[in-house]
């Protein structure tokens, strides 16, 4: 069974305060992974795909990298704005299917 | 915007109730799935469809069913609702093919009372 583990479940950082991201899967054979980021009460929105380890892929402070066993989203000099939940998933190939297995998330705060 | 809608935004009813919800996809996009949100689980994944065929079931329980339309829409109806029942509930739709990006729908809160 495909698992998806991430931490913190939470994260208060100041306004400019880099920190990580943690999310560690267990899947039998990635397709991808993928990281979304969801404000409350609202649908998640797609940030990144990775495919293979040793990948990156940047968006304005936001920069994810992939190894075999797990992924980090790290978060440089934040701000406000990115308070959010972030959440990780992984998709294994099955029967075509591109279902997705989420953690539970990262709740970010960052203080002005 | 996603570009994927659902309705309603809210619903509230009564245990042992039916209640329907409907997503419209992506244009384009033929796969569509259901997803369930609750405060303890996270995002659950429960059904997928594909083109009007149901292609992968997950933790789907048997009070709930759904359907895809020849106009690619999609509806999940809930029955016999119990309080536990009370959730954020997502759509996400996907081109398809080996296009492997979901993107996800604003979402249906519902609370059954």
């Amino acid at each position: 069974e495909d698992q998806v583990t991430q931490s913190p479940e939470a994260l208060r950082l100041q306004e400019g305060e880099s920190s990580s991201l943690n999310c560690s899967y267990t899947v039998s054979g990635l397709r991808g992974l993928f990281w979304y980021r969801q404000d409350p009460g609202k649908g998640p929105e797609f940030l990144f795909t990775l495919y293979s380890a040793g990948e990156e892929k940047e968006k304005e402070r936001l920069k994810a990298t992939l190894t075999k066993k797990e992924s980090f989203l790290h978060i440089t000099a934040p701000k406000p704005e990115d308070s959010a939940t972030y959440l990780c998933a992984v998709q294994a190939p099955g029967a075509g299917s591109y279902q997705l297995t989420f953690g539970k998330g990262t709740k970010l705060s960052v203080i002005p | 915007d996603s570009g994927v809608t659902q309705t309603p935004k809210h619903l509230i009813t009564a245990t042992g109730q039916r209640v329907t919800l409907r997503c419209s996809p992506r244009s384009g996009d033929l796969s569509v799935y259901w997803y369930q949100q609750s405060l303890d689980q996270g995002l659950q994944f429960l059904i997928q469809y594909y083109n009007g065929e149901e292609r992968a079931k997950g933790n789907i329980l048997e009070r709930f069913s759904a359907q895809q339309f020849p106009d690619l829409h999609s509806e999940l109806n809930l029955s016999s609702l119990e309080l536990g029942d009370s959730a954020l509930y997502f759509c996400a739709s996907r081109r398809g093919g080996t296009t492997d990006t979901q993107y996800f729908g604003p979402g249906t809160r519902l609370t059954v009372l």
